[in-house]
């Protein structure tokens, strides 16, 4: 059975950092590209970013180029998303997300919620 | 960037009515759609894939159609379990999500 967990969330005050994690289990890691996708309160689904099986390609949302930085390491079957320069509209669930042949999502974790606020 | 509008945006319904939820992009996205149902509190649940595809595990009742810029997902018979919001994603270029459709108790 797949199971993507999160953790690492929490409140932080704008301007301050964050690092979320997800522990995958269940398939094969290094063959699939993984995602964080987060859910502002009573909002939609946003797309944050991406990293392919070996790491070889990393995409950004615009929102959040230059801030987020995603990385992964295949011996421990984790995702990583560093978040600096955090913002009031950062609030949100992040989900990390596993993504079939580079496409749609087929796999959420629970997600971890983040609140920037003073 | 694609954008995703889906209509309505909340959708009053009753058990055993068929619902279909629209979702249109602002250029052509061939047939790179999914969908999804979220429950509150929970993660989202992949429906349908490549417009029409049908997840494994997902009750039949449960369709989606379309290609370009147009795209539906049916509910054939509503159910209880099914009151829930559905989003719309575009896989074409990177990702995006329409804003969520939320079907409720009549």
């Amino acid at each position: 059975e797949v199971q993507l967990v999160e953790s690492g969330g929490g409140l932080v005050t704008p301007g301050g950092s964050l690092r979320l994690s997800c522990a995958a289990s269940g398939f094969t890691f290094s063959g699939y590209t993984l995602n964080w996708v987060r859910q502002g309160p009573g909002k939609g689904l946003e797309w944050v970013s991406s990293i392919t099986g070996g790491s070889d390609y990393i995409y950004y949302a615009d929102s959040v180029k230059g801030r987020f930085t995603i990385s992964r390491d295949n011996a421990k079957n984790s995702l990583y998303l560093q978040m600096s320069s955090l913002r009031a509209e950062d609030t949100a669930v992040y989900y990390c997300v596993r993504d079939r042949s580079g496409s749609y999502y087929d796999n959420w974790g629970q997600g971890t919620p983040v609140t920037v606020s003073s | 960037d694609i954008q995703m509008t889906q209509s309505p945006s909340t959708l009053s319904a009753s058990v055993g009515d068929r619902v279909t939820i629209t979702c249109r992009a602002s250029q052509s996205i061939s047939t790179w759609l999914a969908w999804y149902q979220q429950k509150p509190g929970k993660a989202p649940k992949l429906l349908i894939y490549k417009a029409s595809s049908l997840e494994s595990g997902v009750p039949s009742r449960f369709s989606g159609s379309g290609s370009g810029t147009e795209f539906t997902l049916t509910i054939s018979s509503l159910q209880p379990d099914d009151f829930a919001t559905y989003y719309c994603q575009q896989y074409n270029s990177y990702s995006t999500f329409g804003g969520g459709t939320k079907v409720e108790i009549k």
